[in-house]
């Protein structure tokens, strides 16, 4: 089992630059998360997708930030334009119907200098 | 989703049961108490779940009090891997409320 994945692991970009990051769910999981993990607020739930539909995007930052799910196998996150603040850890996660455990990627280091 | 309160940091020697407590004093009928735990640069890792009985996998042993307020995540032979920090979640299982609220957890130290 492949697990969660993302890429790229770990981004280094100018502010002003735009940042997409990707996730590839576990096969067979509907429901796909993205968060983002500061030292300074923890981890944070950014939006969810369920069935490929975003069900909850209370959490994402501002419209600097958007998220899609084109396929049940495939999402990304974009920041455009990228700021300093935006640096962070960002976790892409995903369960399955029953919803009782979901499962985390490694993560995407995202520095924005 | 019920507050939860764990310590800010506990300690644990290698080869020992390290018991990891948690208060959840509001939780509600339907609400389960998961644990995940985050090593280090990794993301966070399910470790096991419970409504009112004892629960026990290959990972973790998960003890909750009968009157559900508070619960204890019990490593019973302690590694130096299992340093990390450890949550406590209380949640609806399933349905449509598949969405998990992280405090800031317990920085577990395995000491050799």
């Amino acid at each position: 089992d492949a697990g969660v994945i993302q890429s790229p692991r770990h981004e280094v970009t100018e502010m002003g630059q735009e940042v997409t990051l990707r996730c590839k769910p576990i096969s067979g999981h509907n429901s796909l998360f993205w968060y983002r993990q500061t030292m300074m607020r923890g981890l944070e739930l950014l939006i969810y997708f369920n069935n490929n539909v975003p069900i909850d995007d209370s959490g994402m930052p501002e419209d600097r930030f958007s998220a899609k799910m084109p396929n049940a196998s495939f999402s990304t996150l974009k920041i455009q334009p990228s700021e300093p603040r935006d640096s962070a850890v960002y976790f892409c996660a995903s369960t399955g119907t029953a919803g009782n455990t979901i499962y985390f990627g490694e993560g995407s280091w995202l520095t924005v200098v | 989703d019920a507050k939860t309160t764990q310590p800010p940091s506990m300690d644990c020697a290698e080869g020992r049961a390290a018991n990891l407590p948690c208060n959840h004093s509001t939780i509600s009928g339907n609400e389960y108490v998961y644990w995940y735990r985050q090593i280090h640069s990794q993301g966070p890792q399910y470790i096991i779940h419970g409504l009112k009985n004892n629960e026990t996998n290959e990972m973790a042993s998960l003890i909750i009090t009968e009157d559900r307020k508070s619960s204890t995540l019990i490593l019973p032979h302690a590694t130096l891997r299992d340093t990390a920090v450890y949550y406590c979640i209380a949640k609806n299982s399933g349905g449509s409320n598949y969405k998990l609220t992280f405090g800031k957890g317990t920085l577990l130290t395995v000491n050799p």
